[in-house]
């Protein structure tokens, strides 16, 4: 089976642009976890949907940031305008609620430098 | 909130010796997850192991087990035969046992494997 699929796994773009990263969660998996990580807070959760319906954003950082899972099989991570301090690794999981231990199944991640 | 502490930002072990990894949890919830995650330098994150709170037996998995002391509210990870390939991140986390897959991560060791 195929994990799950985040793209573009590098973007590098100038503050105020728009950023979109996608992500494809493992099939029949009903959660999907956007994660940040960086060197200063490490790994932080910004949002997750269970059965593509948003749960819990308080993570999100600000306004600028917004996602979206219009489908069980695809979902957004919009940042707009984009700033230097939103350079980061985002990673995308999924997990399937039946499983005992919970396992969150990672995506390769996509690696968001702003200048 | 949960909180996941790793004391050691870094760690270092000869090849085949074995390495213990520190991670104290804090939490109040009577059912919880406790997770091992390995992140090596290409950036992706790998399940290794996990233990429930109702778990009578430390969980294991090949050459990782995790020592789980529930009155010191310790989870260490044991690294058994150590090899160049395990050099990498080592991040701990738990959940709060009701929504799968939102974990709480530490901030993670950095395991290196000389020869």
């Amino acid at each position: 089976d195929a994990g799950v699929i985040q793209s573009p796994r590098h973007e590098v773009t100038e503050m105020g642009q728009e950023v979109t990263l996608r992500c494809k969660p493992i099939s029949g998996h009903d959660y999907l976890f956007w994660y940040r990580q960086t060197m200063m807070r490490g790994l932080e959760l910004l949002i997750y949907f269970n059965n593509n319906v948003p749960i819990d954003d308080s993570g999100m950082p600000e306004d600028r940031f917004s996602a979206k899972m219009p489908n069980a099989s695809f979902s957004t991570l919009k940042i707009q305008p984009s700033e230097p301090r939103d350079s980061a690794v985002y990673f995308c999981a999924s997990s399937l609620r039946e499983e005992d231990t919970g396992e969150l199944f990672f995506g390769e991640g996509s690696r968001l430098t702003v200048l | 909130a949960q909180k996941i502490t790793q004391t050691q930002p870094g760690m270092f072990v000869q090849e085949k010796e074995a390495v213990t990894l520190d991670c104290t949890y804090d939490t109040s919830d009577p059912s919880y997850g406790l997770f091992w995650y390995k992140q090596p330098s290409s950036g992706e994150m790998i399940f290794l192991i996990y233990q429930g709170s109702y778990d009578q037996q430390n969980a294991t998995e090949g050459r990782y087990s995790l020592n789980f002391q529930k009155a010191r509210k310790s989870a260490n990870l044991v690294i058994s035969a150590s090899q160049l390939g395990d050099s990498a991140m080592y991040f701990c986390a738990t959940d709060r046992g009701s929504t799968l897959g939102r974990l709480y991560f530490g901030r993670g060791t950095q395991l290196t494997v000389w020869p």
